[in-house]
């Protein structure tokens, strides 16, 4: 299994600022994926985070509205820019292990206001 | 493209007797697939997974689900609900493509256990 940690756990964000969220690992990952839960609904994937290249994005999801960082195999930042009310959700870090199941952190809930 | 299916937003079970959550999927490959639990404020939890073997998958806190090719079902199953299972389930789907372990996520069931 492996461990991850997010930060912050939660925060309220004022409509046009950016907030980035931090994803760290107890274990060297190759992929790291940033999911997206908006309220009442299912995850839905932003993109992979691959060390050393650039993110990989889903339809939908473009990197000027979603910077990704991945600076090592243990920590990736994903950053929701110039914010609007509808991109109040939870993000989630999510990791593979052994090329089968995917952990996942507890997840940032943003409040955008 | 790969798909999942829970066509129940909401389970009600009273404590004690058995509880069923379903699931669908449509891949075009052999699915590797995946229970998940979400309590409230809190993350996903990796419940269970079916990758090749026995149809019957056992996982943690007592579930288990049950693989059926010619149905395409993964349901998830415990034979005595308890109140501290009420939580949301994901089911979900990955086809092997060397891709990495990117997961396409049913909508969700909200499970209630009452007294």
């Amino acid at each position: 299994s492996a461990v991850i940690s997010q930060k912050p756990s939660r925060d309220i964000c004022q409509r046009g600022t950016s907030l980035t969220i931090q994803c760290q690992v107890d274990s060297q990952v190759t992929m790291m994926f940033w999911y997206r839960q908006q309220p009442g609904q299912s995850l839905t994937l932003i993109a992979t985070a691959n060390q050393g290249s650039e993110a990989t994005y889903e339809s939908g999801f473009v990197i000027d509205k979603f910077p990704i960082s991945r600076p090592n195999l243990t920590f990736s930042t994903l950053t929701v820019s110039n914010m609007s009310p509808e991109d109040s959700s939870i993000y989630l870090c999510s990791v593979g292990v052994g090329n089968t199941e995917a952990f996942f952190g507890q997840g940032t809930r943003l409040t955008v206001v | 493209a790969q798909s999942v299916a829970q066509p129940e937003d909401q389970v009600n079970v009273a404590e004690g007797n058995p509880l069923t959550v379903k699931c669908t999927y449509s891949v075009s490959g052999n699915p590797y697939l995946f229970w998940y639990v979400q309590y409230p404020n809190r993350g996903l939890q990796f419940l269970l997974k079916y990758i090749t073997g026995d149809n019957l998958v056992k996982g943690s806190y007592g579930f288990e689900a049950e693989f059926n090719k010619s149905q395409t079902s993964f349901h998830l199953k415990k034979p005595s609900a308890l109140v501290s299972d009420s939580a949301l389930y994901f089911c979900a789907v990955r086809v092997y493509t060397g891709g990495g372990n990117k997961l396409t996520f049913g909508t969700g069931t909200q499970l209630k256990v009452e007294l």
